[in-house]
């Protein structure tokens, strides 16, 4: 079965800081990583991943994937209050699950002023 | 892009009764998707058609579900005999098909309460 496992589930960080957060995958037959951004209902679109090392940045965000040790991680640099919410990753499998995505629980963002 | 609309947005109801939700996905996507989210989990796959077709569907989805995208636009999603283990966010998300990956976009979601 495919399995995601995000850490830390939470985090308390101050306006400036610089937060990583992980994500590890087990997952037959890989075809993309994917960091969403939850605030309050819809989930938004971050990043989407399918080759390793290289990273994407948009902004103050920034994510890597490395498919040898099966993680990705995001980086958030100079934190500012309205990043605060849950940041999803999910895994995309090809094959009979083509299309389907498997997230992890989540990481609750903090950012106080 | 308009967005994946999503109808309604809040629905509580008592034990035993029957619910539909509606998705209407962004109109050139072809792919849409059902998630179920309960509170402090990542949301969890149910089912998705390719256009009119009903393609995968998870075990989590008892008989009591059942979904539907007739000529291929927009998705209802019907449970029967509601249950208090039901109550969680409905999401509905779209896509078109990538070469290498599955871009989903999502809807604000259904918010059930099965009382």
């Amino acid at each position: 079965e495919d399995k995601v496992v995000q850490s830390p589930l939470s985090l308390v960080v101050h306006e400036g800081d610089t937060v990583t957060l992980n994500c590890s995958y087990e997952v037959t037959n890989f075809r993309s990583l994917l960091w969403y951004k939850q605030e309050k209902k819809a989930p938004t679109f971050l990043f989407m991943l399918t080759s390793s090392g290289i990273e994407k940045k948009s902004g103050r965000l920034s994510s890597i994937l490395d498919k040898k040790e099966l993680f990705s991680i995001l980086n958030i640099t100079a934190t500012q209050t309205g990043d605060s919410a849950v940041y999803l990753c999910a895994v995309g499998a090809g094959g009979t699950s083509y299309g389907k995505l498997t997230f992890g629980q989540g990481t609750i963002l903090t950012v106080h002023p | 892009d308009t967005g994946v609309s999503q109808d309604p947005r809040h629905k509580i109801t008592k034990r035993g009764q029957n619910v539909t939700f509606r998705c209407d996905p962004i109109s050139e996507h072809n792919r849409l998707y059902w998630y179920r989210q309960t509170l402090g989990q990542g949301p969890e796959f149910l089912t998705y058609f390719q256009n009119e077709a009903q393609l995968e569907k998870s075990r989590l989805l008892s008989d009591r579900f059942s979904a539907e995208r007739p000529k291929g636009s927009f998705s209802t999603l019907e449970i029967q005999r509601t249950e208090q283990g039901d109550s969680a966010m409905y999401l509905c998300a779209s896509s078109r098909p990538g070469s290498k990956g599955e871009k989903l976009f999502f809807g604000s979601g259904t918010q059930l309460s099965v009382l």
